[in-house]
């Protein structure tokens, strides 16, 4: 049990709507990172945000956007949605220390297919 | 460009002997090195990690070994225990920014009592 949750659990969209994917994060935990997982492959880092700001991104293009708020919680928002965004998408969450090998806790994901 | 390759999809180990999961990567920036469980339905868990200015790291049954000159790290898992089959990601970072972590894609250990 690591203190994140994710919500929902399982998600069905079609082609080109929209998407919102939330986050729970541990009380202080003030950076929450969110990755994509394809079916066989590891998880894809998508972007990080410290303290409501987003502060690194993959390779994902601009329709993967996030929020994070002062709650502890975070959103991942995906705009026209394609085939290939069918995936996993963990977020973890993390005492940013100033050390940045901090150790992060996964949430356990939020299933999305895309038909 | 798979920066963190995991060459083994599976592996099937006796309980009791010893489980050894292996990892290269090709990027010279990464300096620190963790390895993630992840049981099917929930997150990835930290298991395990490694700084580059050190080869070996232990905790318990589990070790992990860094050969910096030949890009590879292995877990050893001594001795395997039933309870220790789920999928094991490797995986790397920079100490120097962000916390960007590239895992690999897994090995599916199952560990047969």
């Amino acid at each position: 049990e690591t203190g994140v949750t994710q919500s929902p659990t399982h998600l069905i969209k079609t082609r080109g709507q929209q998407v919102t994917l939330r986050c729970s994060s541990q009380s202080g935990h003030n950076t929450v990172s969110w990755y994509q997982q394809a079916l066989g492959q590891g998880p894809q880092f998508i972007f990080q945000y410290y303290r409501e700001e987003e502060n690194g991104r993959g390779n994902f293009p601009p329709r993967f956007s996030g929020l994070q708020f002062p709650n502890y919680s975070s959103e991942l928002n995906v705009n026209a949605l394609e085939l290939d965004d069918s995936a996993l998408y963990l977020c973890a969450s993390m005492i940013n220390g100033g050390t940045s090998t901090d150790t992060q806790y996964f949430g356990p994901g939020t299933r999305l297919t895309v038909l | 460009d798979q920066q963190v390759k995991q060459n083994s999809p599976s592996l099937s180990v006796q309980e009791g002997r010893i489980s050894i999961l292996n990892c290269d990567y090709t990027n010279s920036m990464f300096d620190y090195f963790l390895w993630y469980k992840k049981y099917p339905a929930e997150g990835p868990t930290f298991l395990i990690s490694i700084s580059s200015i050190k080869d070996k790291n232990e905790d318990g049954r589990f070790t992990v070994f860094l050969n910096k000159s030949a890009k590879h790290l292995s877990l050893h898992i001594v001795p395997s225990q039933p309870g220790d089959s789920a999928v094991y990601f490797c995986a790397a970072q920079w100490s120097g920014g962000y916390q960007k972590v590239t895992f690999g894609t897994g090995t599916k250990l199952q560990v047969i009592p």
